[in-house]
């Protein structure tokens, strides 16, 4: 089966400008994750969406960041206006509905883009 | 969320097996373990995942004591492809998120 797509692999931008990230999730999958990675740590789960509905969206900057998920399927992440600590490579995952049901904490994660703000 | 700890870092060589240890004395009774890895330049990827016991497949195994306040990934016979970040995580799926730590950095050595 198709992985989870997302675009662009890189980008360059200087602070204060917009950027936009899209996801595709693998086909069938309801659970979307956008995480954040800053070099040298862990993901950061910035924002869960169930469907088209938004299950955890705590650690989302949203003064500066937004998401959506039109329709239950692709997945955009937006940052307005840019700051240099948004430097990091922003992941896209997604997780089957039944994995609820299975007790699994099982997602699939796409290769992410790597944002530069300069 | 229990809070884990792990090694930094472990260093090994092709065709030994490795154990990396994950320590996580507050989890809670519904909470599962599980472990992801991170090659450079790509997302994680799910390993494996234990309540207790043992748990193994393809590619790893976990060893969970019957105190469960750690666990152990088992790698057996690493190659240098395993060369890659390991994360340990628990938590209970369907009731809170995964929160990733530093994790551990595996080399794999010829």
């Amino acid at each position: 089966e198709a992985g989870v797509a997302q675009s662009p692999r890189y980008k360059i931008i200087e602070k204060r400008q917009s950027v936009a990230f899209w996801c595709n999730p693998i086909s069938g999958h309801a659970t979307l994750y956008w995480y954040q990675q800053i070099l040298g740590q862990g993901p950061k789960l910035l924002i869960q969406f169930q469907n088209n509905g938004v299950v955890d969206d705590s650690q989302l900057p949203k003064d500066r960041f937004s998401a959506e998920r039109l329709k239950g399927v692709d997945s955009t992440l937006k940052i307005q206006p840019a700051k240099l600590e948004d430097s990091a490579v922003y992941l896209c995952a997604s997780s089957s509905s039944l994995v609820l049901t299975r007790s699994s904490y099982e997602q699939y994660f796409g290769p992410g883009t790597r944002l530069t703000v300069t | 969320l229990a809070k884990t700890t792990q090694p930094i870092s472990m260093d090994s060589y092709e065709g030994q097996e490795v154990n990396i240890t994950c320590s996580h004395n507050n989890i809670a009774t519904n909470d599962y373990i599980t472990w992801y890895q991170q090659f450079p330049s790509q997302g994680p990827r799910f390993i494996i995942q234990g309540y207790k016991t043992k748990v193994t497949n393809e590619v790893a195994s976990l060893f969970i004591p019957a105190d469960r306040k750690s666990s152990t990934l088992s790698l057996p016979r690493v190659s240098l492809s395993d060369t890659a970040v390991y994360y340990c995580l628990v938590g209970e799926p369907g009731y809170s998120t995964l929160t990733f730590g530093k994790g551990t950095m595996l080399l794999v050595s010829p």
